[in-house]
């Protein structure tokens, strides 16, 4: 049992330049989300999903899109890559009706774009 | 005003001492409240649920005031390990449907020898 995993752990990427972030969990978990952190504020919300085929916007999700093709998999993508976007992606997941229990993150995946 | 703030700190407390934290939040229909903890470059794990009736775990103590609208987190006779910041989740209704949870920006806790 791996938990929720991310792919990759580290990324640098040039302005404009393109990538998608993978998050994977195997407890059969309904809702995933999508997190970003900064330095001095808290994560924040970029999209979620409820269940398998749906997506929903969260607090920042200008610049990004995001797919649930499989209920185990979560991707979160960038287009065109801007340096606003440097910083460290979370993926969690929980198995709570309605999203009210406990999350369970992955390890992170440290973006900086140049 | 931020929906949910804490004190960022850091606080530095010596071995042994009782230290505690509170997080204020802004939505009066909020349902449900966590502490988690971040150690440094990795991911936030649950640290403890709070209660309306309070809840304990050994060292660890987490109250909820919703008069006052804040949850606190008490942590007795600190360890080294105990160095890391503690981050407050509040989850509420959204009003356009189901739950939202919002993560305070965390409070950094420094334990020293």
């Amino acid at each position: 049992n791996a938990g929720v995993t991310q792919t990759p752990k580290f990324r640098v990427l040039k302005t404009g330049q393109s990538m998608t972030l993978l998050c994977a969990q195997d407890m059969n978990h309904e809702y995933m989300y999508w997190y970003r952190q900064d330095p001095g504020m808290g994560l924040r919300l970029i999209h979620y999903s409820v269940g398998e085929g749906t997506t929903a916007k969260g607090e920042v999700p200008d610049g990004y899109n995001v797919s649930r093709l499989k209920k185990q998999n979560f991707l979160l993508g960038l287009e065109s890559a801007a340096p606003s976007q440097t910083s460290v992606y979370f993926c969690a997941s929980t198995l709570a009706a309605g999203g009210l229990g406990e999350q369970y993150f992955g390890p992170g995946t440290r973006l900086t774009v140049t | 005003r931020k929906e949910v703030e804490q004190d960022p700190g850091p606080f530095n407390v010596p071995e042994g001492a009782t230290v505690a934290f509170n997080c204020t939040y802004s939505n009066s229909a909020s349902q449900s409240f966590f502490w988690y903890r971040q150690d440094c470059r990795k991911e936030p794990k649950l640290l403890m649920s709070v209660y309306s009736s309070g809840n304990e775990d050994g060292r660890f103590t987490a109250q909820l005031n919703r008069a006052s609208q804040y949850i606190s987190l008490l942590i007795r006779d600190s360890k080294l390990s105990d160095s890391a910041t503690y981050l407050c989740v509040v989850i509420f209704d959204s009003h356009t449907g189901g739950f939202k949870t919002i993560f305070g920006a965390g409070t950094r806790l420094f334990v020293k020898a």
